[in-house]
């Protein structure tokens, strides 16, 4: 198993550009998010996705878009990136969002940098 | 609303010292708590885990007990190596909805 994968690892945008971050998952997994990564703020959650063919808005959800493609694939896309949105990515997994027992599994992350 | 607070850092250790990363916890119901570790450039992983009160979660040496009634779930190692260097995060998940992450405590071990 490869558990949870993302691409890219490292991206430079330049102001006004857009992008799609990927990510998939093998673990027959119903839950999936988007987090963002700031120095001294701990993870803040972005969008996720409950299950296939839903999803959500998280804690900071401007200037971002998601897609849930099918149950292994949630795709996080920046229309028009800004400074303010240079920062490591993580996507996680998780059994079932209802139960709180079960723990998230996180993606390498993507570090983001935006001119 | 439901939120973590961990001891900020960064905490800098001998090898061989004793570690504690305190938690708190402000919740409704019950959650389950966890700490994470997130190595240099990698992703975080579950440490540990406790889902109720009194429980104890460990591993890889690593410990913390889930006590109710001071809403805490520090975390601790007797010996620390320099491998033990990294980011480590509390967090909890209340029923239905979503983690919450502490801030992060950076630890460095030094030999």
């Amino acid at each position: 198993n490869a558990g949870v994968t993302q691409t890219p690892k490292f991206q430079v945008l330049k102001t006004g550009q857009s992008m799609t971050l990927q990510c998939a998952q093998d673990m027959n997994h119903n839950s999936m998010y988007w987090y963002r990564q700031d120095p001294g703020m701990g993870l803040r959650l972005i969008y996720y996705s409950a299950s296939e063919g839903t999803t959500d808005k998280g804690e900071v959800p401007n200037g971002y878009n998601v897609s849930r493609l099918n149950k292994r694939e949630f795709s996080l896309r920046l229309e028009s990136a800004a400074p303010s949105q240079t920062s490591v990515y993580f996507c996680a997994s998780t059994t079932n969002r209802e139960s709180a027992v079960n723990e998230q599994f996180f993606g390498p992350g993507t570090r983001l940098t935006v001119l | 609303g439901d939120s973590v607070t961990q001891m900020e850092g960064p905490v800098t250790l001998s090898e061989e010292a004793f570690l504690t990363i305190n938690c708190t916890y402000t919740a409704t119901g019950y959650p389950s708590l966890f700490w994470y570790v997130q190595y240099p450039g990698e992703g975080l992983q579950l440490l540990l885990k406790a889902t109720k009160a009194d429980d104890k979660g460990s591993n890889k040496g690593f410990e913390a007990t889930y006590r109710k009634e001071t809403t805490s779930f520090h975390l601790e190692k007797g010996s620390v190596q320099v491998s033990d260097s990294a980011v480590y995060f509390c967090a909890l998940r209340p029923y239905n909805n979503d983690m919450r992450f502490g801030a992060g405590t950076r630890l460095t071990v030094k030999p």
